[in-house]
């Protein structure tokens, strides 16, 4: 069954520096997602893109944020300057219109 | 706003009894999607099974059995038969219908354990 691939798979960044978070969707999904879990907490919505554009935002998704799909297959969460806060588990999901949204395994991020 | 509330932070079954997750949820919208997501301590996110709300036929995936009461905008999740690899956090989501991409808003989670 094809899969959601996230890397790494573990990230640690100290504090201030920039990080990017790789994703590969499933080949024919349209719709993609970044959510977030911090420790211990429930999983927060953060964007979705469609068409090469984000389609929905959450508070959460700053100006510190930004996507992007560089290519026909990757999609990236970029965090410019990352603080302590923003150490937790971050998802990408990827969907086809009206079904399911299929989970990367998660790439944890520690900042330091 | 949608919101989705579980109000069992965690349960605790024996296994190869019958174990029900509490969901409750608000929403104004009449269709939608409701959706149980499994996450072991892996914290992989699992699809358990999902309803449509405009289906009154209640959702089952083998052991997994949903009570989807509209209006009382409940969604409960029965595990029959748990198994020692059912334990893990269950979490209960909701998605509009309103367009394709609609992101999922989750619930705060509710931890399972199961007892050999």
């Amino acid at each position: 069954e094809p899969e959601v691939t996230q890397t790494p798979s573990h990230q640690v960044t100290q504090m201030g520096q920039e990080v990017i978070l790789r994703c590969v969707p499933i080949s024919n999904h349209l719709y993609f997602y970044w959510y977030r879990q911090i420790l211990g907490q429930k999983v927060e919505f953060l964007v979705s893109f469609y068409n090469n554009e984000i389609s929905e935002k959450s508070e959460i998704f700053d100006d510190q944020f930004s996507v992007e799909r560089p290519d026909g297959s990757n999609f990236t969460l970029k965090i410019r300057s990352t603080k302590l806060e923003d150490s937790a588990m971050y998802f990408c999901a990827s969907s086809a219109g009206w079904q399911p949204q299929h989970f990367g395994d998660g790439t944890r991020l520690s900042i330091l | 706003a949608q919101t989705v509330t579980q109000s069992q932070p965690e349960m605790s079954v024996q296994e190869a009894e019958t174990v029900t997750l509490s969901c409750t949820y608000d929403t104004s919208e009449s269709d939608y999607y409701l959706f149980w997501y499994k996450q072991p301590p892996s914290r992989q996110m699992i699809l358990v099974i999902r309803q449509e709300a405009y289906k009154q036929q209640n959702a089952t995936e083998n052991r997994f059995s949903v009570n989807f009461q509209k209006a009382a905008k409940s969604f409960s999740l029965k595990i029959s038969d748990s198994q020692l690899g059912d334990a893990a956090m269950y979490f209960c989501a909701y998605r509009t219908t309103y367009n394709q991409g609609g992101k999922l808003i989750f619930g705060q989670g509710t931890e399972l354990s199961v007892k050999p």
